[in-house]
């Protein structure tokens, strides 16, 4: 079973401020690094999906980066808005199985 | 699209009861599965399916049964309810590999809250 860790657990940023959160997960035989925002009362939903070394993925103001010899990723959230709060999840696969592992997420509040 | 229906969303047990948490989605994923969630506990996952007819179990699978007589459709089964089974269940599904703007990313139904009591 693969085990993935997310820091910090939650974090309290004023509206403005960029934050970013880490996600480290075992880099032998990694297959696939994925990231969701998971705002309460709903169900996750997908920010980005990783696979190489080196990859940097943007979505407007959120940015993830990729680093698989480590076993590490960082998400980026520049300018945090009231409407960015929400648990941010990281799930790793392993090369040899089909199942997704998730962290325990890092819960963002962004207070206006 | 739908997308990942769930039912029932919310239900309430006696211990020792039993019941079904279905999931459905109608994207021709062939990958499906389920999770459940706990206060600080974040996503483990239960059972999974890479396709109809094979199942597999994840992490926390005691308890439960499934299968996948279907693409669309994977059940969830709860044959004697206990208090340790109240949580929050998600059934998700994916493709197997990257195809049509996807890249293997899961898609949730809305979540189901079930207690046992």
């Amino acid at each position: 079973i693969l085990n993935v860790e997310q820091s910090p657990q939650s974090l309290h940023v004023q509206e403005g401020d960029s934050t970013n959160f880490t996600c480290s997960f075992p880099s032998s035989n990694f297959y696939a690094l994925h990231w969701y925002r998971w705002e309460t009362a709903k169900s996750p939903e997908a920010l980005f999906v990783m696979t190489l070394n080196g990859d940097e993925k943007k979505k407007g103001r959120i940015s993830a980066t990729l680093n698989t010899k480590e076993g590490y990723s960082y998400l980026y959230i520049k300018g945090s808005q009231p409407e960015d709060s929400a648990t941010y999840l990281c799930a790793s696969r392993g090369g040899s199985n089909y199942k997704l592992t998730f962290g325990k997420g890092t819960l963002l509040t962004v207070n206006p | 699209n739908a997308g990942v229906t769930q039912t029932p969303k919310f239900r309430i047990l006696k211990i020792g009861q039993s019941m079904t948490l279905q999931c459905t989605q109608d994207m021709n994923h062939n990958y499906m599965y389920w999770y459940r969630q706990d206060p600080g506990m974040g996503l483990k996952l239960i059972y999974y399916s890479v396709g109809a007819g094979i199942t597999d179990k994840g992490e926390v699978p005691n308890g439960y049964n499934v299968s996948r007589s279907t693409t669309e459709d994977f059940p969830l089964r709860l044959e004697l309810a206990a208090p340790s089974q109240t949580s929050v269940y998600f059934c998700a599904s994916s493709y197997s590999t990257p195809r049509q703007g996807h890249n293997g990313e899961l898609f949730f139904g809305e979540g189901s809250r079930l207690t046992v009591l």
